[in-house]
């Protein structure tokens, strides 16, 4: 039930594609949906999160859709640059909680 | 100031040293973590400070001590380590009211215990 299950495990898309990045959940408990990227050898750096109260939310090239009723959340970047080359991890929790469910990480390629 | 600052950057360390890892938020945060990431993996939870408090311990063994001196500093100290504690160190703060699970991460500190 605390599970984030995340996919794919790892993506390549050519620059300018449309990588999507999906998420699970089991606990409805949840309320916060954060997306983070990695570079290798840094520390992870909120991107966009979202909560429950609506269905999608956009910065800059990246946009969070949520979708309540199937229990599922999916990172979008559009316009991908190779700049974009990170790993990304999607995560959960509960308002009155300080922690977050991590999802696996995603290790997305943006070719040139 | 939307930084969180970690020190040292690297550390290289035998079974029987002792030392500490270093971090600093000025963003007015009153909750502080630590975490502890292996490769290709999610962080992984130890420690959470509220209000200066440890709110949260994650079954951490004892050879890692938190410290929180005051709401701008933690303090990781390290005694005892084994090979199998390399990894990255990561510091994070978050607010303690409104939007208090938005964590902001430092950089990290890279450690190697030999």
């Amino acid at each position: 039930q605390q599970q984030v299950k995340q996919s794919p495990q790892s993506l390549i898309v050519q620059k300018g594609g449309i990588p999507i990045i999906n998420c699970a959940y089991e606990n409805t408990a949840f309320d916060y949906f954060p997306w983070y990227q990695q570079f290798p050898g840094k520390g992870p750096a909120l991107l966009i999160a979202i909560r429950p109260d609506v269905s999608e939310k956009k910065e800059g090239r990246f946009t969070i859709s949520f979708n309540k009723s199937a229990k599922q959340f999916s990172l979008h970047i559009m316009d991908s640059q190779p700049g974009d080359s990170a790993t990304y991890f999607c995560a959960a929790s509960r308002d009155s909680n300080y922690q977050l469910i991590w999802g696996a990480g995603t290790k997305l390629i943006i070719k040139p | 100031d939307t930084e969180v600052t970690q020190t040292p950057k690297h550390l290289v360390m035998g079974m029987t040293n002792k030392k500490s890892l270093k971090c600093e938020q000025h963003m007015g945060h009153r909750a502080m973590y630590w975490y502890k990431q292996k490769a290709k993996k999610p962080p992984e939870l130890m420690f959470v400070y509220s209000y200066e408090k440890l709110s949260i311990n994650e079954s951490v063994p004892s050879r890692f001590s938190p410290e929180c001196p005051n709401s701008s500093l933690l303090n990781l100290h390290l005694h005892a380590l084994q090979p199998e504690d390399s990894a990255l160190y990561l510091c994070a703060s978050s607010p303690t009211k409104v939007n208090y699970n938005e964590q902001f991460f430092g950089p990290g500190t890279r450690l190697t215990v030999l």
